[in-house]
């Protein structure tokens, strides 16, 4: 069975610092990897995924996560945070293309300015 | 706004009575999931449609649940004698299968409160 820890429920980080958002999966075989962002009364929106290759993966608005495979971990990371980054973010994996996704439970992210 | 819609936005309705819930995908798209978001948790699969088949179905989904997808276009999901625990978020995604990435597109979810 495939799953998704994120050991964190909220993350405080001043504005101009670096973030980090953790990640951590359990999956057999090749994992892809997903991050999205949810803000109040939204829906869901993608950031980035990791399929293969590089193991630094860009995405949307100034967000990267790196995958380990080690480690079993995909973190969610930004060189400087922003206050309109404050929202709620979902790490999930599948096993297989183009199948449900298995989500993590959820970090809150708060930039204080 | 991803171009996935969901109608209603939001639903109150009394234990015991039925309720349906509609979603429209990005037209170009064959796969169509729908999930289950609750307080403080992720969301959880319930079913997913490639086209018109319901190819997977959630142990999440008891015999109360329904999905149809008729015209492989939008879908429903209908709740039959709602319960309280019934109370969460439930979210449309939609995805193609070409290529390898398959990043779903959630819609904006209908809230589900049963009094």
């Amino acid at each position: 069975a495939q799953s998704v820890a994120q050991p964190e429920d909220q993350v405080n980080v001043a504005e101009g610092n670096p973030l980090t958002v953790k990640c951590t999966y359990s999956v057999s075989g090749n994992p892809y990897l997903f991050w999205y962002v949810q803000y109040p009364n939204r829906g869901l929106q993608f950031l980035l995924k990791y399929i293969t290759g590089d193991n630094l993966v860009k995405g949307s608005y100034g967000f990267e996560a790196e995958f380990n495979k080690s480690q079993t971990s995909f973190h969610l990371k930004k060189p400087s945070a922003l206050v309109s980054d404050s929202a709620l973010y979902f790490c999930a994996v599948r096993r297989v293309e183009n199948t449900p996704l298995v989500f993590g439970k959820g970090t809150r992210l708060s930039v204080i300015a | 706004d991803t171009g996935v819609s969901q109608d209603p936005r939001h639903k109150i309705t009394k234990r015991g009575q039925n309720v349906t819930f509609r979603c429209d995908p990005i037209s170009e798209h064959n796969r169509l999931y729908w999930y289950r978001q609750t307080l403080g948790q992720g969301p959880e699969f319930l079913t997913y449609f490639q086209n018109e088949a319901q190819l997977e179905k959630s142990r999440l989904l008891s015999d109360r649940f329904s999905a149809e997808r008729p015209k492989g276009s939008f879908s429903t999901l209908e709740i039959q004698r709602t319960e309280q625990g019934d109370s969460a978020m439930y979210l449309c995604a939609s995805s193609t299968t070409s290529g390898r990435a398959g990043e779903q597109f959630f819609g904006p979810g209908t809230r589900l409160t049963v009094l």
